[in-house]
């Protein structure tokens, strides 16, 4: 997991507020992916990125999530509006690959996000 | 709906004795297949994988058994060592390109000295 950097790795907010949670992929990786596990279950995709580009956001609730990858800087994933069920931890990986199989097996997780909305 | 089902929340075994992980799942579209392990407070590693065009994959200890006409995964560990003791997650990679992974639920294993 050395490389793919998250943070912060605890997070509380009060319900109501706004959550950013910042993804530094490892070095020269231009494809980040977002994970979220709420407790008790498997890890399910969110939204995948590329540098100033979403490429899928499938995964991501319609409202008051949103995320960025921009060319400067780290992804970020925020959440507008905070509710006790977005309590979670939320993962993200980077590859340098496009292209399932590498990117699949390629892909590096970050030590995850704990989200606590209180 | 659980698309990989990880129906054993959790498995012991002794040091030294072979671990048995389950995975079943439900899309036929699914056909790559893959086994993260997760220590607490950490992201997820990938393991091994398996391609559905296979029916085993070995990486020194880690064997990966895939049986497509049931649509059932294994992972076998053998010899067994403590520092295997975490989850292990098993996902699923659809047809057609896509980066999306699907995960099961997770199987919290341990190894007793």
């Amino acid at each position: 997991n050395a490389g793919v950097m998250q943070n912060p790795r605890h997070l509380v907010r009060r319900r109501g507020q706004e959550a950013r949670l910042r993804c530094s992929p490892m070095k020269g990786h231009s494809h980040v992916y977002w994970y979220r596990q709420l407790p008790e279950e498997g890890l399910k995709f969110m939204v995948y990125l590329q540098k100033e580009n979403i490429i899928d956001e499938s995964g991501m609730p319609k409202e008051r999530f949103s995320a960025e990858f921009p060319k400067e800087g780290p992804s970020i994933l925020r959440i507008q509006q905070v509710v006790r069920g977005d309590s979670a931890a939320y993962f993200c990986a980077s590859s340098p690959l496009t292209g399932v199989r590498a990117s699949t097996t390629e892909a590096f997780f970050g030590q995850g996000t704990r989200l606590t909305v209180v | 709906d659980q698309q990989v089902k990880q129906n054993s929340p959790s498995l012991s075994v002794q040091e030294g004795r072979i671990s048995i992980l389950n995975c079943d799942y439900t899309n036929s579209m699914f056909d790559y297949f893959l086994w993260y392990k997760k220590y607490p407070a950490e992201g997820p590693t990938f393991l091994i994988s398996i391609s559905s065009i296979k029916d085993k994959n070995e990486d020194g200890r880690f064997t990966v058994f895939l049986n497509k006409s049931a649509k059932h995964l294994s992972l076998h560990i053998v010899p067994s060592q403590p520092g295997d003791s975490a989850v292990y997650f098993c996902a699923a990679n659809p047809q057609g390109g896509s980066e999306k992974l699907v995960f099961g639920k997770g199987t919290k294993l341990t190894v007793n000295p």
